[in-house]
């Protein structure tokens, strides 16, 4: 599992509320993820980390922030969780340090929002 | 713009058949290509992965895939099925790890 942990792993909450979703990791790794999967939609980026500090946006970044104060941690941010925003979050890290390394994905977070 | 055609959304088949989960994908330049799966309530994981070199790549559990650059494709294959291999499975394609494009998933199905 690449030593990756995400907390919770289930939550609901209502519209308008601000949810923030944990992404742990153990090794150290420079690249982290946050995907959200819905059925026929496959697995889609929300935003991603390439360093302590550095974020950049993914496909379907409206209405979440991202941050990341230490190597070990990324954080994901529902400001005003939506509806729309009921989904299942991945965390991935990219193993190495070549373009050519390959993600590996975390358990995943069950959100509803109602 | 890169991006992942999955043919099948769902393929039932019965056990110890061979399967063949079908990918098509769109991109101007080289790409690397994935395969996922997923086990029910799980994450993601690496099934087999194409990155330079030999078309016909080996992953795990017995499973195949041939990247074809003329066709376009990425194509998975198992000659002989088992019931654990029930779940679901996802094609990705990248033009570097950065950033992966996936497909929405095919549903294999085995039956006894």
């Amino acid at each position: 599992d690449a030593g990756i942990t995400q907390s919770p792993r289930h939550k609901v909450t209502e519209t308008g509320t601000p949810v923030t979703l944990r992404c742990h990791q153990t090794e150290n790794h420079r690249y982290m993820y946050w995907y959200r999967q819905d059925p026929g939609h496959g697995l889609r980026l929300i935003h991603y980390s390439y360093g302590v500090k550095d974020t950049d946006k993914g496909e379907v970044s409206d209405g979440y922030s991202v941050s990341r104060s230490k190597t070990e941690d990324f954080l994901l941010t529902l400001e005003s969780a939506t509806s729309s925003q009921t989904s299942v979050y991945f965390c991935a890290i990219r193993a190495g340090q070549i373009s050519t390394d390959t993600q590996y994905f975390g358990p995943g977070t069950r959100l509803t929002v109602l | 713009a890169q991006s992942v055609t999955q043919l099948d959304s769902q393929v039932p088949v019965f056990e110890e058949a061979p399967v063949e989960l079908r990918c098509n994908y769109s991109s101007s330049v080289s790409v690397y290509l994935f395969w996922y799966v997923q086990y029910p309530n799980q994450g993601l994981q690496l099934l087999l992965k194409y990155l330079s070199g030999s078309t016909l790549v080996k992953g795990i559990n017995g499973f195949e895939a041939e990247f074809n650059k003329s066709q376009t494709s990425f194509h998975l294959r198992k000659p002989s099925v088992h019931i654990s291999d029930t779940a679901e499975y996802f094609c990705a394609v990248s033009e570097d790890t950065d950033k992966l494009i996936f497909g929405t998933g095919t549903r294999l199905q085995v039956f006894p």
